[in-house]
């Protein structure tokens, strides 16, 4: 059972270039979210989606977009990044809510 | 919006000493969870409060939810190598859930 799986592990961007998060999760789960770690500053939602073909804004929205075409896979898209959109990267999935959440391993994403 | 604190943001502690991280919340929480992330890992779930005054025990880790669902405590005892890592509190108000920045505990052998 894989639970939550994130690709790519590691990634570096230049100013201004677009790409796309993956993230996938095999527990039927109606509920998934994407968060960013940022040092002493804990995990801020960015967008979380309820079930296929919803999602809603979290926090720190701005720069990120989000689409749940299947209760499996949840990808987040950086349009254009920015330097300030250096981070760390989790994908969660819960099975009703916002309960208990299950983290993938995250994507460390550099901006230069 | 709904904040929530948490402190001390790190600790150092000798082995078989205590911590305690401490949570509090701007608002009233509908329940409260405590992850735990290892360095260089992910957030991975301890447990969660729902009751106002709650306690649990998992081992050597005691949760408590205060009385007024704003605040919660970790209390480690006897702290053991195997329990460094960051605590994370994340409380939850409708749908609105939020982390606390975390309180990163070190223990020295």
């Amino acid at each position: 059972n894989a639970g939550v799986t994130q690709t790519p592990k590691f990634q570096v961007l230049k100013t201004g270039q677009s790409m796309t998060l993956q993230c996938a999760q095999d527990m039927n789960h109606e509920y998934m979210s994407w968060y960013r770690q940022d040092p002493g500053m804990g995990l801020r939602l960015i967008h979380y989606s309820v079930g296929a073909g919803i999602t809603d804004q979290g926090e720190v929205p701005n720069g990120y977009n989000v689409s749940r075409s299947t209760t499996e896979d949840f990808p987040l898209r950086l349009l254009s990044a920015a330097p300030s959109q250096t981070s760390v990267y989790f994908c969660a999935s819960s099975s009703g809510g916002l309960d208990i959440q299950y983290f993938g391993a995250g994507t460390r994403l550099s901006v230069l | 919006g709904q904040q929530v604190m948490q402190i001390p943001q790190y600790q150092h502690v000798q082995e078989g000493e205590d911590f305690t991280t401490y949570c509090n919340s701007s608002t009233t929480l509908s329940n409260i969870q405590w992850y735990k992330q290892r360095p260089g890992g992910h957030p991975v779930f301890l447990i969660q409060l729902v009751k106002s005054g709650e306690v649990k025990k998992q081992k050597r880790l005691t949760f408590q939810f205060g009385e007024a669902k704003k605040n919660s405590s970790l209390h480690i005892t006897a702290t053991q190598t195997t329990d460094v890592g960051t605590y994370f509190c994340a409380g939850r108000e409708g749908n609105d859930m939020r982390f606390g920045a975390g309180t990163r505990l070190t223990v020295k052998p």
